[in-house]
């Protein structure tokens, strides 16, 4: 994991609650990513942010918005969560460009549970 | 939109021997990249080789390497002397470049390594 954490790794809320996931990184990268993980469907990607306040959606982005005010963080918000978005959730960055691009580097993972 | 097949949800193989993992691809486009990432139990997202599509040869990192057909749109993982810590989900991804560098991944295929 090194330069890029998730936090929090484990949360159950439950349904109709708000909930924020966070994806700190300290490479400097441009490009960050939120992909969720289910299985039978590989990882999708919810949203992405190419730069700063730069942002925009992925394949599955219904119930869920980002935000990025600085380079290194990039936060996925659940406004109110339902039992569909249990999930695994990993952040991805990628410097981009070059012999780097497409290279992305994964979070741990961020387990969460809506019940 | 591109999409990844991966048509073996599980495959098993016994330690030592060799094993391929199938993985084809939709795309129109003729520049991209593709990979195979790792996924232990561990749940860490792990790149294990990475394939330019401009180029003929075939990728190869240690024990892992590919078949890549760029005209059947095919992109196998081989693994040879299969080792217990190969024991992983293996997903194959596509992305192109200059293109915000975000990947479109397959379901999957988990890999069991018998002793």
């Amino acid at each position: 994991d090194a330069g890029i954490t998730q936090s929090p790794r484990h949360k159950v809320t439950e349904t109709g609650t708000p909930v924020t996931l966070r994806c700190h990184q300290t490479e400097n990268h441009r490009y960050m990513y939120w992909y969720r993980q289910d299985p039978g469907h590989g990882l999708r990607l919810i949203h992405y942010s190419y730069g700063v306040k730069d942002t925009d959606k992925g394949e599955v982005s219904d119930g869920y918005s980002v935000s990025r005010s600085k380079t290194e963080d990039f936060l996925l918000t659940l406004e109110s969560a339902t039992s569909s978005q249990t999930s695994v959730y990993f952040c991805a960055i990628s410097a981009g460009g070059g012999s780097g691009a497409n290279v992305l580097t994964f979070g741990a993972g961020s387990r969460l549970t809506v019940l | 939109a591109q999409t990844v097949t991966q048509s073996q949800p599980e495959m098993s193989v016994q330690e030592a021997e060799t094993v391929t993992l199938s993985c084809t691809y939709d795309t129109s486009e003729s520049d991209y990249y593709l990979f195979w990432y790792k996924q232990p139990p561990s749940r860490q997202m792990i790149l294990v080789i990475r394939q330019e599509a401009y180029k003929q040869q075939n990728a190869t990192e240690n024990r892992f390497s590919v078949n890549f057909q760029k005209a059947a749109k095919s992109f196998s993982l081989k693994i040879s002397d299969s080792q217990l810590g190969d024991a992983a989900m293996y997903f194959c991804a596509y992305g192109r470049p200059f293109g915000n560098e975000k990947l479109t991944f397959g379901t999957g295929t988990r890999l069991t390594i018998i002793p």
